[in-house]
């Protein structure tokens, strides 16, 4: 079974530009997760999807963020225009359990992450 | 507000047992503990997760007072390949987001040869 695979590994870009992070959850999971790693501090929670719909974005930075899941399946993370403070690592992660599930129906298994650098 | 403290770093020797306590006084009742690992340039991966007790699995053991207020993560006969840091995280299931998955600083365990 495919784990979560994200895309790019690593994007350099340049401030003012735009980029977009792809996540593929594990297959079958409904709830998609996105996090994000800043200047090496702790890794913080940015939303959660249920399917296709926004759950809680309550830890999306600014509205240069948007995130999308269209279908259900794959989300992507769009960051315009980006700026030098969100160069960091950005991860997502799924995991099953039809809402409001229990604690062990909520293990996250993550993708490798994508590494963001804005110049 | 962080719900949990955990030491900065470990250092164990190769063969031996690491306990890595985590701190998490107002736990609440309906929260439950989970212990992330993560390796370098590698997202955390999921190890053990209780509520009370004591959970074993084939990679580690979960051991959680009575009152619940802490839990140590125990490896046993640790190697090379299990230096990594260790993220404890205390909360409820539902709804999941930033209050309940917060992952602080972690542990950082090295291990020696």
């Amino acid at each position: 079974e495919a784990g979560v695979t994200q895309f790019p590994s690593h994007s350099v870009i340049e401030k003012g530009q735009t980029v977009t992070l792809r996540c593929d959850p594990i297959s079958g999971h409904d709830n998609l997760y996105w996090y994000r790693r800043v200047m090496g501090k702790e890794i913080k929670f940015l939303l959660h999807f249920v399917k296709e719909s926004k759950q809680d974005e309550s830890g999306m930075p600014n509205n240069r963020f948007l995130a999308e899941r269209t279908g259900g399946t794959y989300s992507t993370l769009k960051v315009q225009p980006a700026e030098l403070e969100d160069s960091g690592v950005y991860f997502c992660a799924s995991s099953p359990g039809t809402p409001p599930f229990s604690y062990h129906e909520n293990i996250q298994y993550f993708g490798a992450g994508t590494r963001l650098s804005v110049l | 507000l962080a719900k949990t403290t955990q030491p900065i770093s470990m250092d164990s020797y190769e063969g031996q047992e690491v306990n890595i306590t985590c701190s998490h006084n107002n736990i609440a009742t309906n929260d439950y503990i989970t212990w992330y690992q993560q390796f370098p340039s590698q997202g955390p991966r999921f190890i053990i997760q209780g509520y009370k007790t004591k959970v074993t699995n084939e990679v580690a053991s979960l051991f959680i007072p009575a009152d619940r207020k802490s839990s140590t993560l125990s490896l046993p006969r640790v190697s090379l390949s299990d230096t990594a840091v260790y993220y404890c995280l205390v909360g409820d299931a539902w709804p999941p987001g930033a209050n309940n998955l917060f992952f602080g600083t972690g542990t950082r365990l090295t291990v020696i040869p």
